[in-house]
């Protein structure tokens, strides 16, 4: 089972960029990556996923480099807004979903 | 607008009384995943079903857990008897996909306290 590491907890300011990165050392060639968000009192929301290379949507991107053994969820000119705990995933495409490991993900508080 | 949902949204019970958590899973997703939350131990995977079948329930206490999927708008977690040990928060999940990594959609949770 792929595992991740996460820093426990980042501060950032107002309007900076903020970059998580995860480590996945035993990543499987199936492996897919996958971020969420958690807000308190609310389930795990999706924010992205991605194989490699460089995925972007409304939100964040997802930079992962070629070896594929880390990933960094960098989210553009953050808010007040997205203090959350931030979870990252892997786990591949063929119907294995029972086996994600959540961990305790990254606590991102945004100051004014 | 599909969303998963949960009952009830908070529930503090005695030691030894029996709890049951409902969940509907979002309108033609045939798979639920049940999770536990704690400070400690993150989000935990308990159950799995798919098509009403449990696939994967090895992360659940089987001695006081049970899950069922009675029909496609609904699933249950039922603890019996409840200890304080079970506090936490529970989800319920469906993805977008009966197979592979898909999106997971996420209902509200149930606050469990046991006191």
């Amino acid at each position: 089972l792929a595992k991740t590491t996460q820093p426990i907890s980042m501060d950032s300011y107002e309007g900076q960029e903020v970059n998580i990165t995860c480590s996945h050392n035993n990543i499987a060639t199936n492996d897919y990556i996958t971020w969420y968000q958690q807000f308190p009192s609310q389930g795990p929301r999706f924010i992205i996923q991605g194989y490699k290379t460089k995925v972007t949507n409304e939100v964040a991107s997802l930079f992962i480099p070629a070896d594929r053994k880390s990933s960094t969820l960098s989210l553009p000119r953050v808010s007040l807004s997205d203090t959350a705990v931030y979870y990252c995933l892997v786990g591949d495409n063929a119907g294995n979903n029972r086996k994600l490991i959540w961990g305790l993900g990254t606590s991102l508080a945004v100051n004014p | 607008d599909a969303r998963v949902t949960q009952t009830p949204r908070h529930k503090v019970t005695e030691m030894g009384q029996e709890v049951t958590m409902r969940c509907q899973p979002i309108l033609g997703h045939n798979t639920v995943f049940w999770y536990r939350q704690t400070m400690m131990q993150g989000l935990e995977l308990l159950a799995y079903f798919r098509n009403r079948a449990p696939l994967d329930d090895s992360g659940m206490p089987k001695d006081r857990f049970s899950a069922e999927m009675p029909d496609a708008t609904l699933a249950t977690l039922k603890i019996q008897p409840s200890e304080p040990r079970d506090s936490a928060v529970y989800f319920c999940a469906s993805p977008e996909r009966e197979t592979g990594f898909g999106e997971q959609f996420f209902g509200p949770g149930t606050r469990l306290t046991v006191l």
